[in-house]
């Protein structure tokens, strides 16, 4: 059972576009919703994350949106650059714990 | 200020042999994470340990696995008898508060002949 499920599976967008990545979760006792970037033989690297108290979170040309009611997020890429090309996970965790629970990720191409 | 640190980045080990995995967290982390990531698939949780105590272990398989993080020294997971299925990449990542964000290593990539 997919307790957090990202789709979709692999992207490719031209660049200077918007790439836009979206997860749905179950659980809702979670509580924080972070993305991950990871480059080929690279651990994941944090992007951005959210706390369901509010609806956008928004740095530089990443955004993630929250919607508590149906229970998705969603990351946009602005101005997307070739560089921007890598695999990308959504996560959540609760609680007292914060083991992270993963997508199956996004494979984003950029195309110059 | 390193980030975490995970060696061997490459190990191979035959069937049957063990295989010791570590990670140093972050300077003043004492949160340690063990993730595994299978070929084309997100990460599982294995194991959370906060110095020289296993918080959760409901993602360890039941035999072989063993994780521990002393008062001196890296975390240490630990492998026994290795089965091909062990082959993944393991990741580590720490944090310096229980709600702080995971900050994670370059992994091992293990691969079981």
């Amino acid at each position: 059972q997919q307790q957090v499920k990202q789709s979709p599976q692999s992207l490719i967008v031209q660049k200077g576009g918007i790439s836009i990545i979206n997860c749905a979760y179950e659980n809702t006792a979670f509580d924080y919703f972070p993305w991950y970037q990871q480059f080929p033989g690279k651990g994941p690297a944090l992007l951005i994350a959210i706390r369901p108290d509010v609806s956008e979170k928004k740095e530089g040309r990443f955004t993630i949106s929250f919607n508590k009611s149906a229970k998705q997020f969603s990351l946009h890429i602005m101005d997307s650059q070739p560089g921007d090309s890598a695999t990308y996970f959504c996560a959540a965790s609760r609680g007292n714990n914060r083991k992270l629970i993963w997508g199956l990720g996004t494979s984003l191409a950029v195309n110059p | 200020n390193a980030g975490v640190m995970q060696n061997p980045r490459h190990l191979v080990r035959r069937r049957g042999q063990e295989a010791r995995l570590r990670c140093s967290p972050m300077k003043g982390h004492s949160h340690v994470y063990w993730y595994r990531q299978l070929p084309e698939e997100g990460l599982k949780f294995m194991v959370y340990l906060q110095k020289e105590n296993i918080i959760d272990e409901s993602g360890m398989p039941k035999e072989r696995f063993s994780a521990e993080f002393p008062k001196e020294g890296p975390s240490i997971l630990r492998i026994q008898q290795v089965v091909r299925g062990d082959s993944a990449a393991y990741f580590c990542a720490s944090s310096p508060e229980l709600k702080e964000p995971q900050h994670f290593g370059d992994g091992t990539r293990l691969s079981i002949l």
